[in-house]
């Protein structure tokens, strides 16, 4: 396991279609986090899990965003009915937690989605 | 919500110069400050981080100061290479909350030329 691996690494899709990605953090960390980042600018967090619970969503996830971390390993993040301002990186990390404490915080090379 | 400010947003050096990012954060309860370096079309990746009992930190050509009084915190290059171009990314997060949320600036582009 050689680190936080995303799939795909580009995606071009139609305004209005529904995405998928996939995250597959390191496997011995039990913290998942994604984020978005548009050009210029840096990564903002959008949501977090332990294991398989999802604790806390950013504001700027809206209703069309959903993450599942189903076994507590691998994640998806799934956007419906996709917007140009959709166009970003989603960005994986992970790390080994306990409290407030987190070991090897780790990002993947993300997901460029590119909606036309 | 915390709110962390980078500048500045490009910095052009020649190899061998030094060079300074600076950011500030707005949130009293950040106390953990990593510093991001991110090359075209890559992952970000950490290149040093500071936590709020320590003033300053060195690896090698690169350090970092915080001033917890003043909120900002700043990355310092020295002995600048072409390699080190790149966009550099503060950021600010409290190790506290059980888990840590990164809130990052908007980057500085850094361009060193031979």
């Amino acid at each position: 396991d050689t680190g936080v691996s995303q799939d795909p690494r580009h995606k071009i899709t139609k305004r209005g279609q529904n995405v998928t990605f996939r995250c597959d953090p390191i496997s011995e960390h039990n913290r998942l986090y994604w984020y978005r980042q548009t050009l210029g600018q840096g990564p903002e967090f959008l949501t977090y899990f332990q294991n398989e619970a999802q604790l806390e969503k950013s504001r700027l996830l809206s209703d069309r965003f959903s993450a599942e971390r189903p076994k507590g390993s691998f994640s998806t993040l799934e956007i419906q009915r996709t917007e140009q301002g959709d166009s970003a990186m989603y960005l994986c990390a992970s790390s080994l937690g306990t409290g407030g404490i987190n070991y090897g915080y780790t990002f993947g090379s993300g997901t460029r989605l590119t909606v036309v | 919500g915390e709110n962390v400010e980078q500048h500045p947003s490009t910095l052009s050096v020649q190899e061998g110069d030094s060079a300074v990012i600076k950011c500030t954060y707005s949130d009293s309860a950040s106390n953990y400050f990593p510093w991001y370096k991110q090359e075209l079309g890559k992952r970000p990746q950490l290149i040093i981080d500071i936590r709020s009992n320590v003033g300053e930190k060195k690896d090698q050509r690169i350090a970092v100061t915080l001033n917890k009084t003043a909120k900002h915190f700043s990355l310092h290059i020295t002995e600048t290479q072409p390699e080190d171009s790149a966009v550099y990314f503060c950021a600010a997060s409290r190790l506290d909350t059980g888990f840590q949320k990164l809130v990052f600036g908007t980057g500085t582009r850094l361009l060193v030329s031979p």
